[in-house]
C-alpha cells in the first residue's frame, strides 16, 4: 500500500538518463547526511551517506554532493532503472542539538519512464 | 538477521480503543527509534529509546501515546485512546552504536483507526 505523500515534487526521467533530486536542509549545524530510498509499501531503506567533512562521495551508480555553503544536499543517480522509481528522503543529524536521530527532509518522488 | 520486525503490519480499529504497536531491534542494535508517516507530516520522529532509556519524547503527540522499552530486543508504542488522526504508518528503526549511523527500518505498522 502507498506509505508516502501523493503532493510530494515529482521527477520523471527516461530508463538509462541520470537523475539529479535535490534537497536543502535547514541546520547549518548538521554534520551527518543520509540518502533513503522508500518503495512503496516499505520502510525507508539506506542508500548512502555523507559526513560534514566531505564534499562528495560515491557508491554503486550513485554520488552523493554536499555544498554546506548553501546547505543543499544532491543525490545522483547513474543510468537509472525502472527498479529506482520510489520516493527519495534526505535526512540529517544537528550536531549542536546532542539529538542523534534522524531528521527527515519531505521526500521526492522518482518516476522512470520505460 | 531478519532487519527489525514490526507487528502486526496492519491495523484497523475503532475510535477510543487501544493501540499497541510492537518492534523487534536488530540485534545488538542500542537506539531504537518510533517514526509517524502521514501524507500531511511526512516522517516525524516520536521517540527513540539509547540503551533501553528514554532519551527523547519530545516528538510524541500528547498523552494519548506511550512507548516502552522493557529489554533489548523488544519496544511498543501504545495509543490509548485512539483517535481518526492517529491514521498513519509507524515505523520502527534501530541503529548500533556511534553518533553518526544509519537507522535501519522496519516494514512499518499502517494504521487506521475508523
Amino acid at each position: 500500500g502507498e506509505s508516502v505523500g501523493l503532493h510530494l515534487p515529482t521527477l520523471s526521467v527516461q530508463e538509462g538518463d541520470n537523475s539529479i533530486i535535490n534537497c536543502a536542509y535547514s541546520n547549518s549545524a548538521s554534520d551527518y547526511f543520509i540518502w533513503y530510498k522508500q518503495e512503496s509499501g516499505k520502510g525507508p531503506q539506506f542508500i548512502i551517506d555523507i559526513r560534514s567533512n566531505m564534499d562528495k562521495r560515491q557508491g554503486q551508480r550513485v554520488t552523493v554532493l554536499l555544498n554546506k555553503t548553501v546547505k543543499h544536499l544532491s543525490l545522483q543517480i547513474a543510468a537509472t532503472q525502472p527498479g529506482d522509481s520510489a520516493v527519495y528522503f534526505c535526512a540529517e543529524i544537528p550536531m549542536d542539538t546532542g539529538r542523534r536521530a534522524l531528521t527527515f527532509g519531505s521526500g521526492t518522488r522518482l518516476q522512470v519512464q520505460p | 538477521d531478519a532487519g527489525v520486525i514490526q507487528s502486526p503490519r496492519h491495523e484497523v480499529t475503532e475510535m477510543g480503543q487501544e493501540v499497541t504497536l510492537r518492534c523487534k531491534p536488530i540485534s545488538g542494535h542500542n537506539s531504537l527509534f518510533w517514526y509517524r508517516q502521514t501524507m500531511m507530516r511526512g516522517l516525524e520522529l516520536l521517540i527513540y529509546f539509547n540503551n533501553n532509556v528514554p532519551i527523547d519524547d519530545s516528538g510524541m503527540p500528547e498523552d494519548r501515546f506511550s512507548a516502552k522499552m522493557p529489554n533489548a530486543s523488544f519496544s511498543t508504542l501504545k495509543i490509548q485512546p485512539s483517535e481518526p488522526r492517529d491514521s498513519a504508518v509507524y515505523f520502527c528503526a534501530s541503529s548500533p552504536t556511534g553518533r553518526n549511523t544509519e537507522a535501519f527500518f522496519g516494514q512499518g505498522t499502517r494504521l487506521t483507526v475508523v
